[in-house]
């Protein structure tokens, strides 16, 4: 199946700082990505929409300001958490649909710890 | 609103087979899908199927889905410790548009 590719997959920052996480699609395009926030032992959490070339929808609940999410190019979506806090600390997985828009590949997913 | 429902927990022995169960309320659901996720790690696509199929089989893994009940069923065969994971169901309305989850099920096989 399609391969999408996210990087760091662990991360540690102070508090106050920014973070970036990477989402891509290795062999296919991807219009359209999604990052979730998955807590311990819990499901997985959606909080935006990334489209590329527009801006990106966010799930209600979901600070745009504190979660920006840039999908520049067609193979690249970026999550940033901005002023991270100790609260922030989670699991972020994106996914991409494959071309054909019927099967969704999540990336392995980033372990942010904030401190 | 859209809501996806799964058992939180399934014991197997090893070599018998498991049978996770879903149950979705959006009748307009095109997409239907089985996810695998292991400890720290993403979520590993199993299998999808549509929504005018009944069945669905491939190797070690039989989907089945009742339509008219809104229920789906993951069926594993022969199983394994290496199958002891988390198991998400989701469903998807097509065109690209979001999946919703249901809240996963640990499976834990025991020799």
């Amino acid at each position: 199946g399609a391969v999408v590719s996210q990087h760091p997959s662990r991360v540690i920052c102070k508090s106050g700082t920014s973070v970036k996480i990477e989402c891509r699609s290795l062999d296919f395009q991807a219009t359209t990505m999604f990052w979730y926030r998955q807590f311990p032992k819990q499901s997985l959490m959606l909080m935006a929409t990334s489209n590329e070339g527009s801006k990106a929808t966010y799930e209600q609940g979901v600070e745009k300001d504190k979660f920006l999410i840039n999908h520049a190019s067609l193979t690249l979506s970026t999550l940033t958490v901005t002023s991270a806090h100790p609260e922030d600390s989670s699991f972020y997985i994106c996914s991409a649909f494959n071309e054909g828009g019927t099967e969704a590949f999540f990336g392995q997913g980033t372990r942010l710890t904030v401190v | 609103g859209e809501d996806v429902e799964q058992s939180l927990f399934l014991s197997v022995r090893e070599g018998d087979s498991s049978v996770i169960n879903c149950t979705y309320t959006d009748s307009s659901s095109t997409y239907l899908y089985w996810y695998k996720q292991e400890p720290g790690a993403g979520l590993q696509l199993l299998t999808y199927i549509f929504s005018n199929m009944d069945m669905k089989q491939d190797q070690r893994l039989t989907v089945l889905l009742n339509k008219k009940d809104k229920h789906l069923s993951l069926r594993i065969a022969d199983t394994q410790t290496g199958d002891s994971a988390i198991y998400f169901c989701a469903e998807g309305t097509g065109g690209y548009n979001k999946l919703i989850f249901g809240a996963g099920t640990r499976l834990a096989v025991h020799p």
